[in-house]
């Protein structure tokens, strides 16, 4: 059972280059997120996916795409990568029951720098 | 406002002794709150959660208190361990129809060391 599963685990991307980020679960959870963590700032919700098909922004979207056309899978777009966009990208999923509060496991991020 | 305050960036505590990590929050439409706590260079991992209808949930050596009229929820770890030490996030949810929803508001942290 490999969890949530992250890649790649560092990236050098040069400003206006694009890239995917990719994130796998295979635990069947219908809950999937995007959050990055920048020094001072904590973690923030970049989009979010309750199932496949659906997905919703979070707190700070922009230069981000994403889209869930399967349950195990929610790849993170940049668009035209900027300075600002580095960060460590943490992708998680979770069930939906009420039951399972907390559980919400978390890759072990991808590290990413734009130059 | 979705995200709680954590206002202590850091905190410093001897080992077997306790540890209080505090959140605040200004929003009453909540249902639940969650605690991680986050290595370096890791993903972070869920402790122990409460739900608006309680006041107080026990885990082992973590506890977390829920003071709904002043709007505050504290997580003690009793006794502190050095492997505690760590940023700890306190994230608000919601439901709706049974469901928690996706979307997990994390504040800025507070960093636990804990001296041997």
């Amino acid at each position: 059972n490999a969890g949530v599963t992250q890649t790649p685990k560092f990236q050098v991307l040069k400003t206006g280059q694009s890239m995917t980020l990719q994130c796998a679960q295979d635990m069947n959870h219908e809950y999937m997120s995007w959050y990055r963590q920048d020094p001072g700032m904590g973690l923030r919700l970049i989009h979010y996916s309750v199932g496949a098909g659906i997905t919703d922004q979070g707190e700070v979207p922009n230069g981000y795409n994403v889209s869930r056309s399967t349950t195990e899978d929610f790849p993170l777009r940049l668009l035209s990568a900027a300075p600002s966009q580095t960060s460590v990208y943490f992708c998680a999923s979770s069930y939906s029951k009420v039951q399972d509060l907390g559980g919400y496991t978390f890759g072990s991020g991808t590290r990413l720098t734009v130059v | 406002d979705q995200q709680v305050k954590q206002n202590s960036p850091s905190l410093s505590v001897q080992e077997g002794r306790i540890s209080i990590l505090n959140c605040d929050y200004t929003n009453s439409m909540f249902d639940y709150f969650l605690w991680y706590k986050k290595y370096p260079a890791e993903g972070p991992t869920f402790l122990i959660s409460i739900s608006s209808i309680k006041d107080k949930n026990e885990d082992g050596r973590f506890t977390v208190f829920l003071n709904k009229s002043a709007k505050h929820l504290s997580l003690h770890i009793v006794p502190s361990q050095p492997g505690d030490s760590a940023v700890y996030f306190c994230p608000r949810g919601t439901y709706d129809r049974g469901s928690t929803l996706g979307r997990l508001y994390f504040g800025r942290g507070t960093q636990l060391t804990v001296w041997p």
